[in-house]
């Protein structure tokens, strides 16, 4: 079956613009997870999605970024009026039931901020 | 403050050789561990987890030791083999909803 997909694969962008990332995750998984890993970093968690339940968003860097999912499916992430530092490689993954199941990863979207 | 510490950026190895990656932690109440690999242009793969209950857990020529006296854990890839170079986080589930913090991750080169 298909894994988790994330557009664009690529987006080069001006500081103070906004960008919209995508991800699909295995249909069928109600947990989702945004990560972003930053050049030379590991990755950091974002925020994530279980079913109908309120996001944990814990880890959003500042209000510029947000994040929806579309019931069990379908989620993006946005950020408003980029800055250079938000330049990474933001990773989207999900899993089955949350908790301690396996998380997919996609194969991210790589964000350049000029 | 990091709590997932992997030290050494990168590793170069023979093939047929065994590679050993280590990883350390601080959060005391860590109790499952798991080794992510990643190759380039790809998102992370998961390889192998541990729980705190074992100190050791094996997949083939993938081995996992855990050390919880020393927050302490490492992998062993034996025999090292050339499509093993990639990069190698380890990780965490940490809070309620379980996401992982990582490791900054260690690079692996297995030369043929």
């Amino acid at each position: 079956g298909a894994g988790v997909s994330q557009s664009p694969s690529n987006k080069v962008t001006e500081k103070g613009k906004d960008v919209e990332l995508r991800c699909d995750p295995i249909s069928g998984h109600t947990a989702l997870y945004w990560y972003r890993q930053r050049l030379g970093q590991g990755l950091e968690f974002l925020i994530y999605f279980q079913g109908n339940s309120a996001p944990d968003k814990s880890g959003l860097p500042s209000d510029r970024f947000s994040a929806e999912r579309t019931g069990e499916s379908v989620s993006t992430l946005t950020i408003q009026r980029t800055q250079q530092e938000d330049s990474a490689v933001y990773l989207c993954a999900s899993s089955l039931a949350g908790g301690r199941e396996t998380q997919y990863f996609g194969p991210g979207t790589r964000l350049l901020v000029l | 403050d990091q709590q997932v510490k992997q030290n050494s950026p990168s590793l170069s190895v023979q093939e047929g050789r065994i590679s050993i990656l280590n990883c350390d932690y601080t959060n005391s109440m860590f109790d499952y561990f798991l080794w992510y690999k990643k190759y380039p242009a790809e998102g992370p793969t998961f390889l192998i987890s541990i729980s705190s209950i074992k100190d050791k857990n094996e997949d083939g020529r993938f081995t996992v030791f855990l050390n919880k006296s020393a927050k302490h854990l490492s992998l062993h890839i034996v025999p090292s083999q050339p499509g093993d170079s990639a990069v190698y986080f380890c990780a965490a589930p940490s809070g309620g909803s379980e996401k992982l913090v990582f490791g900054k991750g260690t690079k692996l080169t297995v030369n043929p």
